[in-house]
């Protein structure tokens, strides 16, 4: 199995220039998530996915959407991006709870966005 | 909603020796804890987690406590090995959310000396 799979690992990209970050898994897990990793911050939560078709905002939600059209995929776009969006990037997924009674993450490998 | 807080930001200690690695929490409903090992260009991988109904929980050279009390909870790994050396994460769960969702602390870079 290849787990959580993330495209592209790095991407530079100018302000205001827009992007999707992919993330897609073959674990047949019901939640995905986006983190976003700054030093000193540890991670945190963008948005996250309990169902296709069903989406929610995390703790720093601003200037990213998603959508979720199959249990797979959970793609993370940048609108317009600003040098606020450098980061490092992790897609994550997990069962639904009443599966695994607790939010077991599996994570990708990470994408580096450098925002100039 | 939740906030943890992890001490210290960076560990150093030599082969065969102790590290610990403590973190804080605000939502007393929070029940689930688990400790993320990050190794360099990877993404976290669970390696040990505890529930509130359990105030210790051990696996091989890895242990977690837990006090509810206090509301703060250890890891514990005895005779760190230079393999050990990553960035470690604690988390806590946003008490009463179906989701379960997840906040981290800041991280802890651990390096073991040879």
């Amino acid at each position: 199995n290849a787990g959580v799979t993330q495209t592209p690992k790095f991407q530079v990209l100018k302000t205001g220039q827009s992007m999707t970050l992919q993330c897609a898994q073959d674990m047949n897990h019901e939640y995905m998530s986006w983190y976003r990793q700054d030093p000193g911050m540890g991670l945190r939560l963008i948005h996250y996915s309990v169902g296709a078709g069903i989406t929610d905002q995390g703790e720093v939600p601003n200037g990213y959407n998603v959508s979720r059209s199959t249990t797979e995929d959970f793609p993370l776009r940048l609108l317009s991006a600003a040098p606020s969006q450098t980061s490092v990037y992790f897609c994550a997924s997990s069962h639904r709870l009443a599966v695994s009674g607790a939010n077991v993450l599996t994570f990708g490998a990470g994408s580096r966005l450098t925002v100039l | 909603g939740e906030n943890v807080e992890q001490h210290p930001s960076t560990l150093s200690v030599q082969e065969g020796d102790s590290a610990v690695i403590k973190c804080t929490y605000s939502d007393s409903a929070s029940n689930y804890f688990p400790w993320y090992k990050q190794e360099l260009g990877k993404g976290p991988q669970l390696i040990i987690d505890i529930r509130s109904n359990v105030g210790e929980k051990k696996d091989q050279r890895i242990a977690v406590t837990l006090n509810k009390t206090a509301k703060h909870f250890s890891l514990h790994i005895t005779e760190t090995q230079p393999e050990d050396s990553a960035v470690y994460f604690c988390a806590g769960t946003d008490g009463g959310t179906s989701y379960g969702k997840l906040t981290f602390g800041q991280g802890t870079i651990l390096t073991v000396h040879p």
